[in-house]
């Protein structure tokens, strides 16, 4: 069975720090995807990325970057020099790869919230 | 556009009532997906399918049905409302190669 665990349940940070919100994975899958969403107050949930378990590579997209190591099954986000509008629910999932459902199993979300 | 259109947005439904929640996609993606968040919490899968006429069970799907007779539409049944199904549904759906999965805007039920 797939799990993902965000234990960081809430954080909260003063404008133009930096975060970073954890996620770890547990799966038996050998290729799989990893994502991650953000769900801003008005309640849709918003793609950032997708991650193929053979590509290790960091990623950056602006003030995003996100840090996948397989040897720790973990899938960091980090958010540098935050802004209010960063404040929101975000949420780390997990799919397998092949041939079967391929349906996202989601953690429990960390909630961000950035103050001016 | 549109994307994935979830209607309606908003409803309040009285215990033991029925509803149909719709869910309709453009982008000619094969999986589709009923998820269920429940406040704090992250979401719940409820049903999927893989492709029209192919419909299966997720981790809660007690209290609902669905069905798949076209690729676009995966509309969600609830045929006797009860409190513990009151919850924000959100419907997705997501390519053959394994792509990002999009939601729709999410349905706010109450079930009073």
């Amino acid at each position: 069975a797939q799990k993902v665990t965000q234990a960081q349940t809430e954080i909260s940070v003063v404008e133009k720090e930096d975060v970073t919100l954890d996620c770890v994975y547990e799966t038996r899958d050998t290729t799989y995807y990893l994502f991650w969403y953000k769900q801003p107050p008005s309640g849709e949930l918003v793609f950032l990325i997708r991650r193929n378990s053979f590509d290790e590579q960091n990623e950056i997209s602006g003030r995003y970057s996100w840090n996948f190591q397989k040897s720790t099954s973990s899938f960091n986000f980090t958010i540098t020099a935050s802004q209010v509008v960063d404040s929101a629910v975000y949420f780390c999932a997990l799919s397998e790869a092949g041939t079967g459902r391929r349906a996202l199993t989601f953690g429990s979300g960390t909630r961000l919230q950035v103050q001016p | 556009n549109a994307g994935v259109t979830q209607t309606p947005k908003f409803r309040i439904l009285k215990i033991g009532q029925s509803m149909t929640l719709q869910c309709a996609q453009d982008m000619n993606h094969n999986y589709m997906y009923w998820y269920r968040q429940d406040p704090g919490m992250g979401l719940k899968l409820i049903y999927y399918s893989v492709g029209a006429g192919i419909t299966d069970k997720g981790e809660v799907p007690n209290g609902y049905n669905v069905s798949r007779s076209t690729t676009e539409d995966f509309p969600l049944r609830l045929e006797l409302a009860a409190p513990s199904q009151t919850s924000v549904y959100f419907c997705a759906s997501r390519t053959l190669d394994g792509g990002g999965a999009f939601f729709g805007q999410g349905t706010r039920l109450t079930v009073v």
